[in-house]
């Protein structure tokens, strides 16, 4: 069974750009949950999606979006890259909205 | 709003002591409570999970906790601490009837162990 993988590992940005964050979700599981950790904090939710719509998005401004695709994997897109978007980004699958399994991240850093 | 307080930043234990991480949560239900490790570069490993029923929970790698509605908390407990145990703590919520399972995450506790 394979877990939650996330790409690329490592990503720097310059301000204003955009950039595209990749999840694939554990076999089976037909859900993605997307959090921002920022240096010595905890995980924000940003948002979820559950069958390929949004299922909850937690206090992130529009140009952070998502797409979840029919085998369930899913992406992370943010416009307008700001210095304070640098973070680890995390990716989590569950079957149903039930428990959580965590990728390793993707640590984005914006210049 | 729902929030999640770990008011210790750094904790050190000795190898082989106990250990006990703090966390109080606010939030008028009572939600849904985890605890997650994370070590340098990973990402986040669920210890245990607290939805109803009794209120002293076992998890992974001996830890357990215990929910007490009186006093809004979950504490994580180990009776002797190993030095693997070094990592990052997160204490977390979830509204029970939020269907999007939305994770309430505190600023963390980083666990050091002395040899």
């Amino acid at each position: 069974e394979t877990g939650v993988t996330q790409s690329p590992t490592h990503l720097i940005k310059t301000r204003g750009q955009q950039v595209t964050l990749r999840c694939s979700s554990q076999s089976g599981h037909n859900t993605v949950s997307w959090y921002q950790q920022a240096l010595g904090q905890g995980p924000q939710f940003i948002f979820q999606y559950y069958r390929e719509e949004e299922n909850g998005r937690g206090n992130f401004p529009p140009r952070f979006s998502g797409l979840q695709f029919p085998n369930y994997s899913s992406e992370l897109n943010v416009n307008a890259l700001e210095l304070d978007d640098s973070a680890l980004y995390l990716c989590a699958s569950s079957l149903d909205r039930n428990e959580q399994f965590f990728g390793p991240g993707t640590r984005l850093t914006v210049l | 709003a729902q929030s999640v307080t770990q008011p210790d930043i750094h904790i050190t234990v000795s190898e082989g002591a106990s250990l006990e991480l703090r966390c109080n949560y606010s939030y008028g239900a009572t939600p849904y409570l985890f605890w997650y490790v994370q070590s340098p570069g990973q990402g986040l490993q669920l210890l245990l999970k607290y939805f109803s029923g009794d209120t002293l929970v076992q998890g992974i790698k001996g830890f357990e906790a215990e929910f007490k509605r009186s006093q809004s908390s979950f504490n994580l407990r180990k009776p002797s601490v190993h030095w693997s145990d070094a990592a990052e703590y997160f204490c977390a919520v979830a509204p029970g009837m939020d269907s999007s399972y939305k994770l309430i995450f505190g600023s963390g506790t980083r666990l050091l162990v002395r040899p």
